[in-house]
């Protein structure tokens, strides 16, 4: 199985701040990589797939890069509604979710 | 509005099996494949395997080869997912998910709480 590793597991930050979360797969995923948001008690949300596209919906704030092994999820600017957890999910080779990134207030 | 919707919570002691449902509705059954995700309270998401219910072919995650089970029952538009030999490890939210066209999730189910406890 395909391993994603996901920086940092909990970040600090501020409305309005820049944040950037970070996935490496074990192995090269072309750009098969989707990021999901999920707050406590709710399924997750899909938010961006083929590593850099945004799905219908979801605000601009939020963009993905990278290919092959290195992928980031960044926030341009922290809204109150992003304070949730954060999960990579490589889909090349059947599933691997990254371990997660929970965002929460400063 | 496409729905899926989940069986309910289940209590299962250590070494029994659990059989969790999902019925889907509004949108053609076979047209999308299932997958299965968990979640252990606290925990992040974890990978179980899927299915295409217009084959019946499956994939497994390697943790749960052996012990998961993912079938459907195209007459009801109901997926099933079977895991066996529990133990309190297994202790989680199981969660139903179509994947859409664009190969992730687009609708999940509101999830089955499973407890393992002796």
């Amino acid at each position: 199985d395909i391993q994603m590793t996901q920086s940092p597991s909990t970040l600090s930050a501020s409305v309005g701040d820049r944040v950037t979360i970070t996935c490496r797969a074990s192995q090269s995923i072309g750009t098969w990589l989707a990021w999901y948001q999920q707050k406590p008690g709710k399924a997750p949300k899909f938010l961006i797939y083929k590593a850099s596209s945004l799905e219908s919906g979801v605000p601009s704030r939020f963009s993905g890069s990278g290919s092959g092994t290195e992928f980031t999820l960044t926030i341009s600017s922290l809204q109150p509604d992003d304070f949730a957890s954060y999960y990579c999910q490589q889909y090349n080779s059947y599933w691997t979710f990254g371990q997660g990134t929970m965002v929460e207030i400063k | 509005q496409v729905q899926l919707v989940q069986s309910g919570a289940e209590v299962k002691k250590p070494g029994a099996s659990v059989k969790v449902s999902c019925k889907a509705s509004e949108y053609p059954f076979t047209n999308y494949d299932i997958t299965w995700v968990r979640q252990a309270t606290g925990q992040g998401l974890e990978w179980m395997g899927w299915m295409n219910p217009n084959s019946g072919n499956t994939g497994y995650a390697q943790k749960f080869q052996g012990r998961v089970t993912i079938t459907r029952n195209t007459s009801i538009s109901t997926t099933y997912m079977e895991l066996s030999s529990l133990r309190s490890e297994d202790t989680a939210v199981y969660y139903c998910a179509r994947v859409g066209p664009l190969r992730t999730t687009d609708y999940w189910g509101q999830g089955t709480l499973v407890t393992v406890s002796s």
